[in-house]
């Protein structure tokens, strides 16, 4: 059973340009997870969704970023115009979880952007 | 403010020592977990506590959440170099807010 696949895993990207990392969530779980961890920080929550839905976004900056996980195909965390501050790792986390049923996130390896 | 504050920020300890990472909620916790993470790589899950006065143990580590479920303590025994790396405990509100989210993180470098 694969786990969660994030892509690319190393991104560079000039200011101004758009930076696209997408999630592939474990098989059977329909609620993804997006954080941002910056050089000697921790992990800090951005938006959290289910299929076609975004549920919780309130740790999305409210410019250039947004976040979507379609019907078909993987999650994708768009970033527009980039600038320096953008470059962080950026993990992906998925969860079978439905209703009231918790349960452990299962991460990916991160995408490691820098702007140049 | 953080809402989930670990302690110590850092810990560089002798191969071989006891040690012990602290993780104190704002809120009360109805669910604690603790993740490790090793440097430039994803979160690996260590367990998962739910109870007042619950502890669970894998291997060397054991964690524990107190009485009032506000504190949680994660202990190693016998560290190895293995066992370096940030850990990190998270809190589940996701019956609330819809959140998952982490504490400060605690960066362990054991010397052999």
């Amino acid at each position: 059973n694969a786990g969660v696949m994030q892509n690319p895993r190393h991104l560079v990207r000039r200011r101004g340009q758009e930076a696209r990392l997408r999630c592939s969530p474990m098989k059977g779980h329909s609620h993804v997870y997006w954080y941002r961890q910056l050089p000697e920080e921790g992990l800090k929550f951005m938006v959290y969704l289910q299929k076609e839905n975004i549920i919780d976004e309130s740790g999305m900056p409210k410019e250039r970023f947004s976040a979507e996980f379609p019907k078909e195909g993987p999650s994708i965390l768009r970033i527009q115009q980039v600038v320096r501050g953008d470059s962080a790792a950026y993990f992906c986390a998925s969860s079978p979880r439905t209703g009231s049923n918790t349960g452990e996130l299962f991460f990916g390896e991160g995408s490691r952007l820098t702007v140049l | 403010s953080q809402e989930l504050e670990q302690s110590p920020q850092s810990l560089i300890v002798q191969e071989g020592k006891n040690l012990t990472i602290n993780c104190t909620s704002s809120k009360t916790l109805y669910g604690l977990y603790w993740y490790k993470q090793k440097y430039g790589e994803g979160l690996i899950f260590l367990m998962m506590l739910q109870k007042g006065g619950e502890e669970k143990s894998h291997e060397k580590i054991t964690a524990k959440l107190d009485e009032k479920k506000q504190q949680s303590s994660l202990h190693i025994t016998a560290s190895q170099p293995s066992h370096a790396g940030i850990y990190l405990c998270g809190a589940d509100r996701r019956y609330t807010g819809n959140q998952f989210y982490f504490g400060t993180g605690t960066s362990l470098t054991v010397i052999p």
